[in-house]
């Protein structure tokens, strides 16, 4: 009930290409979305976030898309570079503290 | 200051050792956590302190020892760790759900090695 599904578990794009990473839940009480970012040896960083209210949001180059009838979301990379080679991690939180992370996707983006 | 801090940033320490991670922040976050992550694995829960107060303990052994001095401050104490306590430790704020602000900011983590 508390799961949050991701995949694919790795990913190798090339530059300029659009990684998607998908995720799927099914704590219909979860109410807050957020992606999280991590390189090698340092803490996730928060990449965007996203309501259950809303199907879309777009912060730069980064897409979420909610589908909320599916219980379903999705990162896209716009135009990738090498730069954003990292570790991707979804998340759902309910009410209180607790964020509950999909597993992880590991994404190399090739020159 | 939009930062989390951590020290220290890698910690080797014996399983009979007494050591102490300490985290920082100074966005007038209330609430607090602790993290522990392995490799190729997301974070799991460790503790949430709210307004200084613990609120979740997610089961963790008693050779963890959280305490949250005041809002800025939150450390993590360790004692008779085992090998596979070997981690990657997070400490994460947020302004907690009172103030509505749900998103977590993590700290670059303490890379702790028992031998």
């Amino acid at each position: 009930q508390q799961q949050v599904k991701q995949s694919p578990q790795s990913l190798i794009v090339q530059k300029g290409g659009i990684p998607i990473i998908n995720c799927a839940y099914e704590n219909t009480a979860f109410d807050y979305f957020p992606w999280y970012q991590q390189f090698p040896g340092k803490g996730p960083a928060l990449l965007i976030a996203i309501r259950p209210d809303v199907s879309e949001k777009k912060e730069g180059r980064f897409t979420i898309s909610f589908n909320k009838s599916a219980k379903q979301f999705s990162l896209h990379i716009m135009d990738s570079q090498p730069g954003d080679s990292a570790t991707y991690f979804c998340a759902g939180i309910q009410g209180a503290q607790k964020l509950v992370f999909g597993q992880g996707t590991r994404l190399t983006i090739n020159p | 200051d939009t930062e989390v801090t951590q020290t220290p940033k890698h910690l080797v320490m014996g399983m009979t050792n007494k050591k102490s991670l300490k985290c920082e922040q100074h966005m007038g976050h209330r609430a607090m956590y602790w993290y522990k992550q392995k490799a190729k694995k997301p974070p799991e829960l460790m503790f949430v302190y709210s307004y200084e107060k613990l609120s979740i303990n997610e089961s963790v052994p008693s050779r963890f020892s959280p305490e949250c001095p005041n809002s800025s401050l939150l450390n993590l104490h360790l004692h008779a760790l085992q090998p596979e306590d070997s981690a990657l430790y997070l400490c994460a704020s947020s302004h907690g759900i009172i103030r509505g602000g749900r998103e977590q900011f993590f700290g670059p983590g303490t890379r702790l090695t028992v031998l």
